[in-house]
């Protein structure tokens, strides 16, 4: 199957800095990329959706400005945590579609922020 | 929008005996379903989906499901579990394949005990 990897696998950062999560589609183009949220013991909540080289569209209450989304290629998007705070401290997973991949997305191994 | 119930936060079942994990949905137009397994501090692998043809869906690992359009029902059955099969499972779903973002059940926990 497809492969999306993340990294990093996990991020302790200090409260007010700005951490960067990379999702990468490794074997196929990914013209779609999703970020979700993850609290523990608890489902995943859909942040935002990202097309290669558009805007990504949040979900409401998601704040744009404090997440940023990057999608600047067909192999990598980028979130980024701005001003970090402790409530921010989650588990980041990403997934990713195309059309060579069947309509299915694929996961990445998510990413767990402590923010201190 | 469309919307997502698993019933059972927790299912206890002994290694080798059959398990089902509910799984309903809301909708109002066609839906595409899928299930995925998560395994501790990892993400999401896909065990199968259902798009369209058949509504008996055979995924990896000895699992199945069943798409039922009239009770608005996904549910995810394996015949015999393993310890290995302790995991999280997550039934999502989608309306809109050219979005494609999926909505996500709130998971079942299955316990397999020796």
């Amino acid at each position: 199957g497809a492969v999306v990897s993340q990294h990093p696998s996990r991020v302790i950062c200090k409260s007010g800095t700005s951490v960067k999560i990379e999702c990468r589609s490794l074997d196929f183009q990914a013209t779609t990329m999703f970020w979700y949220r993850q609290f523990p013991k608890k489902s995943l909540m859909l942040m935002a959706t990202s097309n290669e080289g558009s805007k990504a569209t949040y979900e409401q209450g998601v704040e744009k400005d404090k997440f940023l989304i990057n999608h600047a290629s067909l192999t990598l998007s980028t979130l980024t945590v701005t001003s970090a705070h402790p409530e921010d401290s989650s588990f980041y997973i990403c997934s990713a579609t195309g059309t060579s991949v069947q309509e299915t997305q694929y996961f990445g191994p998510g990413t767990r922020l402590l923010v201190l | 929008a469309q919307s997502v119930t698993q019933l059972d936060s927790q299912v206890p079942v002994f290694e080798e005996a059959p398990v089902e994990l509910r799984c309903n949905y809301s909708s109002s137009v066609s839906v595409y379903l899928f299930w995925y397994v998560q395994y501790p501090n990892q993400g999401l692998q896909l065990l199968l989906k259902y798009l369209s043809g058949s509504t008996l869906v055979k995924g990896i690992n000895g699992f199945e499901a069943e798409f039922n359009k009239s009770q608005t029902s996904f549910h995810l059955r394996k015949p015999s579990v393993h310890i290995s099969d302790t995991a999280e499972y997550f039934c999502a779903v989608t309306t809109d394949m050219g979005r494609r973002a999926l909505t996500f059940g709130s998971g079942t926990r299955l316990q397999v005990q020796p």
